[in-house]
């Protein structure tokens, strides 16, 4: 079961903030964010292990509502190079298995 | 310290050929991971190995795909017969996981280069 992200695509001005949120309707036990630029493989960028965690990566950052069920990546002050897709990743269980990605989160950063 | 490996780049073959795709993780990492990616798409797990066993194959279509990792190390994907809807960029990933009894923490996956299949 796919965990669902929003919006599916965003446009920025250099410098402008954005949320891209994921959120499942099955209990999450982690949350993984990875950015994947077009022709390339996903880079990873932070994982959350606990409701209420929250981790930083230069100027971005998320955070993980474990009641909920949705974390949330936020990046402030865009750069040129923040653009690509983003795809939140979860195990439902905490045995490793069943690694689902989301469907994705275009992001374009304009000058 | 080198990154996953993965050969060929790019294959192009005609529907009911079979294909073959190979990967060699990161030293010392136990996880591997096969993913499909569709043009558009997050990745698709396809197969999940810890060390030589497998643990989750769920969305591997059995009937024309297979995979193994002998020797706990590097992995080959196999399609046959192949088809139009296998066309898509085959990822390998590598983790190093922490088992702890019957739980296991899934870690930052580092991904290969991928291969581009088309199937014409």
């Amino acid at each position: 079961q796919q965990p669902v992200q929003s919006p599916q695509a965003v446009i920025l001005r250099e410098g402008e903030d954005a949320v891209i949120n994921c959120s499942s309707s099955k209990a999450l036990y982690s949350v993984h964010w990875y950015r994947q630029k077009h022709g390339e493989a996903p880079v990873f960028l932070m994982i959350l292990l606990k409701g209420g965690e929250q981790k930083g990566h230069e100027k971005i950052s998320a955070s993980f509502n474990e009641k909920k069920q949705q974390s949330s990546l936020y990046l402030t002050a865009s750069q040129l190079s923040y653009s690509g897709t983003y795809f939140c990743g979860t195990n439902f269980q905490n045995y490793g298995q069943n690694f689902v990605f989301g469907p994705g989160t275009r992001l374009s950063v304009l000058p | 310290e080198a990154g996953v490996a993965q050969s060929p780049r790019y294959k192009i073959i005609e529907k009911r050929q079979s294909v073959a795709f190979w990967c060699n993780p990161i030293s010392g990492h136990a996880t591997l991971y096969w993913y499909q990616q569709i043009l558009g798409q997050g990745p698709k797990l396809l197969i999940q190995f810890q060390n030589n066993g497998v643990v989750d194959d769920s969305q591997l279509p059995k009937d024309r795909f297979s995979a193994e990792r002998l020797k706990g190390v590097d992995s080959t994907l196999k399609i046959q017969p192949a088809k139009l809807e296998d066309s898509a960029v085959y990822l390998c990933a590598s983790s190093f996981d922490q088992p702890f009894g019957r739980l296991l923490t899934v870690n930052e996956q580092f991904f290969g280069p991928g291969t581009r299949l088309t199937v014409l």
